[in-house]
This record gives C-alpha cells, sequence and structure tokens, in this order.
C-alpha cells in the first residue's frame, strides 16, 4: 500500500516552454501533498505544500507564478513549471500524506527535468 | 543550529557489520520520527517510523528514539552493499511538513 506515482518520470524542453508534472496517490486519499526539489548531491528543498481545494503554501524564496500547483482532488496534484530555464533543471519529487493527524509522508519516483 | 541534524559521512563499514546512523533534532515538541534510504538518483523510501521511546525492530534494523536526549538511531545488522545508499532522519513536529536532515551516506564494503 501507499504508492505514488510521478508522470513523467522523464522531461527535456527548450527553454521558455511549461513542463507540467503529475503526481498520484494510486491507493489511497491524499490530504496533502508535497513537492520538493532536489539538485545533484544536495539535500532535499521542500517547495510547496498542498491541500485538496485549496491554494498551496510555498516555502520561502520558491516562486508561487513560476511553479504553479494545483490539487484538485485526493488523488491528484500537478507541477507546473512555467517558462523553464536551464537553472530549473532539477530532480523533483512529490509525496504524499493520508490522513491529516498522520505525519508518514510517501515519496513518488521523482521526475528529472532538463531544460535546454 | 539545523533542526533535524545528520553526520553527513560516508560511513563506511564491511559487509556483514553493524551500521549505526545517528540523527538529533531541537524540536522537544516533536512527535513522530522516521527513516527513509535514498539510492543515488532515486527518490526517497520510507524504511522505519517510530514514535516512542525505546527499540522498534524489523529484520535486519532497529530504530531507537530517546526523546530525552533528542535523539535517534537506525541500526542495520548484517549490512550488505545493496545497503549503500544515503539514510535521510525525518522528523515530524505537528507542522505541515516533515523535517528533514541532510542525510548520512553510507558504504558497505564487500
Amino acid at each position: 500500500g501507499a504508492v505514488v506515482s510521478q508522470h513523467p518520470s522523464w522531461v527535456i524542453c527548450k527553454s521558455g516552454t511549461s513542463v507540467k508534472i503529475e503526481c498520484r496517490s494510486l491507493d489511497f486519499q491524499a490530504t496533502t501533498m508535497f513537492w520538493y526539489r532536489q539538485f545533484p548531491k544536495q539535500s532535499l528543498m521542500l517547495m510547496a505544500t498542498s491541500n485538496e481545494g485549496s491554494k498551496a503554501t510555498y516555502e520561502q524564496g520558491v516562486e508561487k507564478d513560476k511553479f504553479l500547483i494545483n490539487h484538485a482532488s485526493l488523488t491528484l496534484s500537478t507541477l507546473t513549471v512555467t517558462s523553464a530555464h536551464p537553472e530549473d533543471s532539477s530532480f523533483y519529487i512529490c509525496s504524499a500524506r493520508a490522513l491529516i493527524l498522520e505525519e508518514t509522508q510517501y515519496f513518488g519516483p521523482g521526475t528529472r527535468l532538463l531544460v535546454l | 543550529q539545523k533542526e533535524v541534524e545528520q553526520n553527513s559521512g560516508p560511513l563506511s563499514v564491511p559487509e556483514g557489520a553493524i551500521a549505526s546512523l545517528n540523527c538529533t533534532y531541537s524540536d522537544r515538541g516533536s512527535q513522530s520520527f522516521f527513516w527513509y534510504r535514498q539510492y543515488s538518483g532515486k527518490s526517497p523510501e520510507l524504511i522505519m517510523s517510530i514514535y516512542s521511546n525505546g527499540d522498534k525492530e524489523d529484520g535486519r534494523f532497529t530504530a531507537q528514539l530517546n526523546k530525552a536526549s533528542q535523539y535517534v538511531s537506525l541500526l542495520i545488522r548484517d549490512s550488505q552493499p545493496s545497503d549503500s545508499a544515503t539514510y535521510l532522519c525525518a522528523v515530524g513536529t505537528g507542522r505541515r511538513a516533515l523535517t528533514f536532515g541532510s542525510g548520512t551516506r553510507l558504504q558497505v564494503q564487500p
């Protein structure tokens, strides 16, 4: 149980284009989903927290207009990187939490983004 | 002071030995504690959770929690080369997301 999927696993795009990443909880309802970014050999960096049906809460320094997050249902959250640039190239990982009182986070497999 | 501190390593142990990974945290109100394993190029996967003082065993893994000392550890018995990875300690403080340490890199030498 507690499986989280992400799609796509790899994406290569040209500078200036937008990229959408989907995160799905396959066998549970995720009241909260989290989006992380990780650069090579660095720690996980929390970008934002989203709760189903409400606006995402962004961490300090993360541009909400550049990284659009939608959590439209209890099983799906999307992250859209708008007008991507080479410096946005990174490993994007989502995680999901099942119940509001349960703090365990289950991670998706991640999406590797390369912006040319 | 970081909220969750781990030695970055690498921690090198021979195959078959016990690997001991340590983590300290600063928030005394922390209620839940987790160990994740992250292989290079992959996302973190949950190994164990622990909520009360003492030991919790699951196969070759034992998590230990001491809330008075604000210390949590992970022991890996009979270490295998496949255990070579970065181990992330995470702490739940009742806020929105778990607070992660920067991880300890473990190398198991065959």
